[in-house]
């Protein structure tokens, strides 16, 4: 059974576009994120979800809002896509007190 | 801002031998932890250490760290072709669970058969 799961996979869209991601977990945590990984496999935390509650939201533009409608769900939403989003979006979850991380497949986002 | 720095970025062993990747990172953490990443797949958690603990041992796995210098080891002893994989530090400053974790650049691990 998968853990984190994400849809969809592949995502190719033009800019100026609206999209979303979608994000479930089934391991019961309490917590989840959104990560974005560059070209350069780098990973960086864009937001953390705490019982539906904004935990951190680093400097993300604002165009990104993620979307928690339960405690297993996250979803991404982004507005007027730019190259710049072209990214793999990771979404994770963990039980607050464990620490470890969950990751999900990864959506690989490209903006054309 | 980034937080840890893998050494050395790329790595090339024969199969059975063991390798070692480095982290460093810079500010204060509850833990830090290891993921393992295979090409076009999401990353999966190894070990997670705590700040009070310096050695850890997993399977084939070994780390260790050192708060004072700010650095952290992972062994793999007796590698296998199935490690290849790009592998990533990753630190949490509060360990209560809700912040996100700081990534590395990670380090390429590739294993010759």
């Amino acid at each position: 059974d998968t853990a984190v799961s994400q849809t969809p996979k592949y995502l190719v869209t033009q800019m100026g576009n609206d999209k979303s991601i979608k994000c479930e977990q089934n391991l019961g945590h309490d917590t989840m994120y959104w990560y974005k990984q560059d070209s350069k496999k780098f990973l960086k935390i864009m937001f953390s979800y705490n019982n539906k509650e904004l935990i951190i939201n680093e400097t993300v533009p604002n165009r990104f809002s993620p979307k928690s409608p339960d405690k297993a769900h996250l979803n991404l939403h982004i507005n007027s896509l730019e190259l710049g989003d072209s990214a793999v979006y990771f979404c994770a979850s963990s039980s607050v007190i464990a620490g470890e991380q969950y990751f999900g497949p990864g959506t690989r986002l490209t903006v054309t | 801002s980034q937080q840890g720095e893998e050494d050395p970025q790329a790595l090339s062993i024969q199969e059975g031998e063991n390798a070692t990747m480095n982290c460093s990172y810079k500010t204060s953490i509850n833990n830090l932890q290891w993921y393992r990443q295979n090409s076009g797949r999401g990353l999966v958690h190894l070990i997670l250490i705590r700040s009070n603990e310096r050695e850890k041992h997993s399977g084939r796995l070994r780390v260790t760290l050192d708060t004072s210098k700010k650095s952290s080891s992972l062994l793999i002893t007796a590698s296998r072709a199935a490690d290849t994989a790009s592998y990533f530090c990753a630190t949490s400053e509060s360990g209560g669970g809700a912040d996100g974790l700081t990534f590395g650049k990670g380090t390429h691990l590739i294993i010759q058969p």
